[in-house]
Order: C-alpha cells, then sequence, then structure tokens
C-alpha cells in the first residue's frame, strides 16, 4: 500500500550507459516530479509534470528525460550516463494547487562507475 | 532564487532538550512547510503554515512565519532519540511551474 514507490532502490553503472527509474504513485494525485539531491542533501526540482504539461529546470541537461505512461507514474530515463549524475533520486507526488503537500518516494541512490 | 537556507546545518541536543530550526527564503511565497528525512529514506511532510499565518502547532512542533523578514523556524519540544533526521523547510508559490523549492536542511541529532 506504499504511496510513492521509486524502483530501483539503488542502481550502479557505468559511465555511458543509459538507464530508467521507475516511480508509480497510487494516490491519485495529478501532478509528479522528479528531484535530485547531491551529496551535500541539497534538493534540487528537475521536472514536474502534470496533465501532460512537463515544466523542467533549465539546468537539468537533456541527457534527462521523464516519460508518463499514465497519471500515475513517471519514470526518469538517464542518457550517456556520467559520474556527476551519481546522486539520490525522488520522486514525488502532489495534488495542482494550493497548498501543494507533497509525497515523496523512498529514493534512488544512483551510482556512476 | 525561491531556494531556502536553514540554519544551523547541523544541531545535536539532548534528549528531552528543545531543538530550534531556521529557515530564510527570498521570494514572497504562498505557504512554507517543513519536511523531515531519516537517513537513507524519503522526505515525509510534518507541518504547513499559509503566508497569512503566522504560527501553527502540531504536538510538538511549532512553526512560526514572519514574512516581513522572509524567515520562519520549527521548533520540537521536549525532543527524542527518534527526532534524529534532517529537517527540509519548503516554501510553495502558485505559478505555472507550481513546484516546491527545498532548503539546504539541518541536520538534528537527539543524544539519548
Amino acid at each position: 500500500d506504499t504511496a510513492v514507490s521509486q524502483t530501483p532502490k539503488y542502481l550502479v553503472t557505468q559511465m555511458g550507459n543509459d538507464k530508467s527509474i521507475k516511480c508509480e504513485q497510487n494516490l491519485g494525485h495529478d501532478t509528479m516530479y522528479w528531484y535530485k539531491q547531491d551529496s551535500k542533501k541539497f534538493l534540487k526540482i528537475m521536472f514536474s509534470y502534470n496533465n501532460k504539461e512537463l515544466i523542467i529546470n533549465e539546468t537539468v541537461p537533456n541527457r534527462f528525460s521523464p516519460k508518463s505512461p499514465d497519471k500515475a507514474h513517471l519514470n526518469l530515463h538517464i542518457n550517456s550516463l556520467e559520474l556527476g549524475d551519481s546522486a539520490v533520486y525522488f520522486c514525488a507526488s502532489s495534488l495542482t494547487g494550493t497548498p501543494l503537500k507533497a509525497f515523496f518516494g523512498q529514493g534512488t541512490r544512483l551510482t556512476v562507475v | 532564487s525561491q531556494q531556502g537556507e536553514e540554519d544551523p546545518q547541523a544541531l545535536s541536543i539532548q534528549e528531552g532538550e528543545n531543538a530550534t530550526m531556521n529557515c530564510s527564503y527570498k521570494t514572497s511565497i504562498n505557504n512554507l512547510q517543513w519536511y523531515r528525512q531519516n537517513s537513507g529514506r524519503g522526505l515525509v511532510h510534518l507541518i504547513l503554515i499559509r503566508s497569512n499565518e503566522r504560527e501553527k502547532h502540531s504536538g510538538r512542533l511549532r512553526v512560526t512565519l514572519d514574512t516581513s523578514k522572509k524567515s520562519s523556524s520549527l521548533l520540537i519540544t521536549a525532543s527524542r532519540a527518534a527526532d534524529t533526521a534532517s529537517y527540509f523547510c519548503a516554501t510553495f508559490k502558485q505559478t505555472g511551474a507550481n513546484n516546491l523549492f527545498f532548503g539546504t536542511g539541518t541536520r538534528l541529532t537527539v543524544i539519548p
């Protein structure tokens, strides 16, 4: 009965590979997000996706692309992985509008070697 | 940038003491929220305060908001070892993006 679930929890891969992280929410929310948390615990918004509208943080490289097959899923695809992509990636969801309380997944620790 | 900033970055107290964490932000907001993150886990929503509110309570949590100073504080009273975690403030302003912008976090350690 997990509200927001991400898989895998850990992902170790080599530079240059392409990988995906899956996210599903069963809360009936209409907006989903991806956040990146670096080694200093700094949380940065990468994408938000609502009603087929994707809003991208302009600092996110275009190697990162979210894909939403339906309202309950927002998967993160990463092409040509780089060492600097190593971080913990969090999926979250919410209902549109105020107060916009977010529910987070458990995170995926990505290590690029 | 809407990014918030917490201080202190780290706080260590004895069980039973009160813990106070502060958050400053840069732009106008609709609301401010506090989240908790246990080590290796996702963030969990704790409490939300709207921009027209000055103080809010929830159990052992007390949040204040001063929009003129663009700052908020989170007080945890009678702390417990289980309160050990990182605490983040997050600001929300209703724009096209509808995103939460998180601060840098305070790492709280409660010593039994």
